[in-house]
This record gives C-alpha cells, sequence and structure tokens, in this order.
C-alpha cells in the first residue's frame, strides 16, 4: 500500500516569511495529492490539491509542486500570517470517484507574529 | 448549511462498553468515510461507504462496525470498547467524481479507561 511521509513534524516562522512542508510517497501509482489544514477542535479542511497530470498549482498565498519522478510534493505559503498556524497534512492515493489517500503525520506550523 | 455532522463530540467510555458514533451529511454525498486520529499520526481509514447499503474495510477496521441504511447517515459502532480504541474520530462525506472535495465533521474525541 502508499506510505507517505511528511517533514518537517513542526515549523515555526515569522510572520510574512514562508513556510515550506514536503512530502514523499511510496506508490507510483498514486495520481492526487490533497492538502489539508486542520485548526485546533476542528475537522481537515482542504486546502488545495494537485493531480499527477500537473506539476505545479497556486491559490493566492498557498502552492504546490509535484514531482512524479522522485515522488515527493511541497507545499509553500508566503507572506505567513498568524492564521496560518494550524497543523496541515499531506496526502496521496488514488483520486478517482471513491478518492482512497494515505496520509501523511501532519506539520505543526506556527506563525509568530 | 450544516455538512458533516457528528455526535457526541465527547464520550467517555469504560473497557467492555460500547457504543454508537453517529455521522450525519445533508449534502446527498454518495461517498462517506470514518478515520481515527491519535496524537503524532495521520489519519487512518476504518471504513467507508460508496452508498446507501455498501460499506467496505479501510486500513484499521478491527473492533469497529458501520452500516449505511440511508445515503444520509454512517454510523460508527464500537461493541466491545478497548483503550487502543481512545483516539479522535473523523467522519468525511464527498461527492462521485474525482474532482470533488471530502468534507469533515469536528470529530468525536473518544476515551477509553
Amino acid at each position: 500500500g502508499e506510505n507517505v511521509e511528511q517533514h518537517p513534524s513542526t515549523l515555526s516562522v515569522q510572520e510574512g516569511d514562508s513556510a515550506v512542508i514536503k512530502c514523499t510517497y511510496s506508490d507510483s501509482a498514486s495520481n492526487y495529492f490533497p492538502w489539508y489544514k486542520q485548526e485546533l477542535g476542528k475537522g481537515p479542511q482542504l486546502i488545495i490539491d494537485i493531480r499527477s497530470n500537473v506539476g505545479e498549482k497556486k491559490d493566492q498565498r498557498i502552492a504546490v509542486t509535484l514531482n512524479k519522478t522522485a515522488k515527493h510534493f511541497s507545499l509553500h505559503i508566503t507572506e505567513t500570517q498568524p492564521e496560518d498556524s494550524a497543523v496541515y497534512f499531506c496526502a496521496a492515493g488514488l483520486g478517482g470517484g471513491y478518492q482512497k489517500v494515505t496520509f501523511g503525520i501532519g506539520t505543526k506550523l506556527q506563525v509568530i507574529p | 448549511n450544516a455538512g458533516v455532522t457528528q455526535t457526541p463530540k465527547f464520550r467517555i467510555l469504560k473497557i467492555g462498553q460500547s457504543m454508537t458514533l453517529q455521522c450525519t451529511q445533508d449534502m446527498n454525498h454518495n461517498y462517506m468515510y470514518w478515520y481515527r486520529q491519535d496524537p503524532g499520526m495521520g489519519l487512518k481509514l476504518i471504513y467507508y461507504s460508496v452508498g446507501a447499503g455498501i460499506t467496505d474495510k479501510g486500513e484499521v477496521p478491527n473492533g469497529y462496525n458501520v452500516s449505511r441504511s440511508t445515503t444520509e447517515d454512517f454510523p460508527l459502532r464500537l461493541e466491545l470498547a478497548a483503550p487502543s480504541q481512545t483516539s479522535v474520530y473523523f467522519c468525511a462525506s464527498k461527492f462521485t467524481g474525482p474532482n470533488t472535495e471530502a468534507f469533515f465533521g469536528q470529530g468525536t474525541r473518544l476515551t477509553v479507561v
């Protein structure tokens, strides 16, 4: 089955700096790579996703990159704000109708004002 | 618009007791999922359902049962609670199709003592 490794487990940045979270996956058949943000006491919420036919995707201050050859993908947050503080999860798997994905262990991001 | 609703939010069980975690969604989603989240770990899939009357095991199904008699509801049953089932449980749902987002409930924090 799929195995997803995520690092770092914790990340502290100054407000306005960039944050980068990296993930690797093992199954070359995986074609769907979502990123979730989980705020304290809440369920995960999809913030951005990327599919294997795309190398990069941006949405305002958030961008994801995918390197299928190396089997790794990354989340980039620019101009970080205190409200970006949360736990971020990457996931990898099959993006068909059922969308079976395996999650990484999460990165706790702290943005220091 | 309620989305995915889980009840209860918190519960303490004694070893050997049983309980049902409720999950309901009002978005007419076909797919529903149950995950557990342990400290410092990613989400692990317990069971999933692709529609009413159809359920299947995920990565960690032992000790749990599910049913899907309606599109809206997907309860998770613990028959003989064990300390290893202490966790936070999340229910999620999504539409059929590859380009649709999974929505998560706010979670149920379960402690087995």
